[in-house]
């Protein structure tokens, strides 16, 4: 099975901030990686899809970059709506598989 | 609107057969290039997928390390997928999702609200 990395796996940070989250993989996946929110008690939200595509409604801040291995996950100006847990996905191989999670908590 | 609904039991004994049934609306099955997958989360840990079954009669996907306790199923005349899970231990303690995909390039962007099923005696 494809394994993915994320990084860091906590991250306290300030509303207004910019923010980084990092996924690799264990093989090359191209683009096939996607990008969700989940708060506490909910449902994951698909925010990035392909790597580097906006899922609509969701808010420019987000953007996603990568492709190959290492992906990047980068909010351009925290809000407090945006404090949540992320987790990458990749859907290059049939048996999917997602990251362990950043905790993104505020300062 | 797309919406899916899981359902089954809250609490489980060890060693039994878990049934999950899928209830969605919004979309058929029968449409290429839709699929529906099996997600869980146990209590403050990771996502995990489970399964896949697709528009396809021939394809259905499995997880790695849980395909021998997993079968999935649908039912597309009542808009519904199935999921069964045997010899259930407390580890399987967790939130069960379904959730729909497009295509191999467009994630999950659909999901049911998820449904608790906790294994104990």
């Amino acid at each position: 099975d494809i394994q993915m990395t994320q990084s860091p796996s906590s991250l306290s940070a300030s509303v207004g901030d910019r923010v980084t989250i990092t996924c690799r993989t264990s093989q090359s996946i191209s683009n096939y990686l996607h990008w969700y929110q989940q708060k506490p008690g909910k449902a994951p939200r698909l925010l990035i899809y392909g790597a580097t595509s906006l899922q609509s409604g969701v808010p420019s801040r987000f953007s996603g970059g990568g492709s190959g291995t290492d992906f990047t996950l980068t909010i351009s100006s925290l809000q407090t709506e945006d404090f949540a847990t992320y987790y990458c996905q990749q859907s290059y191989s049939t048996r999917i598989t997602f990251g362990q999670g950043t905790r993104l908590e505020i300062k | 609107q797309v919406t899916l609904r899981e359902s089954g039991p809250a609490l489980l004994p060890p060693t039994q057969t878990l049934g999950l049934t899928c209830t969605f609306s919004g979309f058929s099955l029968k449409t290429r290039g839709v699929r529906v997958s099996w997600i869980r989360q146990p209590p403050g840990k990771a996502l995990e997928w489970l399964a896949r079954i697709d528009w396809d009669d021939n394809d259905a996907f499995y997880s790695t390390s849980l395909k021998a306790r997993l079968t999935i199923s649908k039912d597309t005349s009542r808009n519904q997928v199935f999921l069964t899970m045997t010899n259930m231990d407390p580890v399987d303690t967790a939130t069960y999702y379904c959730a729909r995909s497009l295509g191999v390039a467009t994630g999950f962007d659909s999901w049911g609200q998820g449904v608790l099923v906790t294994v104990s005696s």
